[in-house]
């Protein structure tokens, strides 16, 4: 595709439930990043991918935040045990080689996650 | 951790007024990014200053970065509607892959 797609653009779920979250990057981009978003914020970085191996995770919040990039494409974010607290927007961006000096990120659309 | 301040966090201009942002660090920055997120949308990349004392033009934009590279700005001369959006600074972390993000400014065309 033309640029980095997330799915779904909105996921509304109840306290305690496990939700996943989608990103398609730029293809043949090698770095892939997960932030989040909360309303009048900047992103907050929570992990970054160099092809399939995550080379920084330091950002999740907890143990209940998981992310896979199998195949070194598509990722996913996975929220277990979910809290009201983790209502943000979720983005993802890619860029094309990753690390040191930081090149141009592309962003999606975001997941728009409310936890009832 | 490392943190980028930026300011002010709203500001309301009457258009054509001019609008400027500020972002500030306590740590020498090795390169500075500038992001544009329109009103529900994703941050989409403006331009990256790397020299010190750097200044790039983009039409009514001006981007600098401070002599000591711990500083940056962004000034639109005579803002239009289609500038209405929030402006994020970002920096590089302490570690090899994090941005670190500012607040963001909200830049307001009163009615």
């Amino acid at each position: 595709g033309a640029g980095v797609s997330q799915t779904p653009s909105n996921k509304v779920t109840e306290k305690g439930k496990y939700v996943e979250l989608r990103c398609d990057p730029i293809s043949g981009h090698t770095a892939l990043y997960w932030y989040r978003q909360s309303l009048g914020q900047g992103p907050e970085f929570l992990i970054y991918f160099q092809g399939t191996g995550a080379a920084d995770d330091s950002g999740l919040p907890n143990d209940r935040f998981f992310a896979v990039r199998p195949e070194g494409s598509v990722s996913t974010l996975k929220i277990q045990r979910t809290e009201r607290g983790d209502s943000a927007v979720y983005l993802c961006a890619s860029s094309p080689m990753g690390g040191k000096p930081q090149e141009t990120q592309y962003f999606g659309p975001g997941t728009r996650l409310l936890v009832l | 951790g490392q943190q980028v301040m930026q300011i002010p966090q709203y500001q309301h201009v009457q258009e054509g007024e001019d609008f400027t942002t500020y972002c500030n660090s306590s740590t020498t920055l090795s390169n500075i990014q500038w992001y544009k997120q329109r009103p529900g949308g994703h941050p989409v990349f403006l331009i990256q200053l790397v020299k010190s004392g750097e200044v790039k033009k983009q039409k009514r934009l001006t981007f600098q970065f401070g002599e000591a590279k711990k500083n940056s700005s962004l000034h639109i001369t005579a803002t239009q509607t289609t500038d209405v959006g929030t402006y994020f600074c970002a920096a590089d972390g302490d570690s090899n892959y994090q941005l670190i993000w500012g607040a963001g400014t909200k830049l307001i065309i009163k009615p």
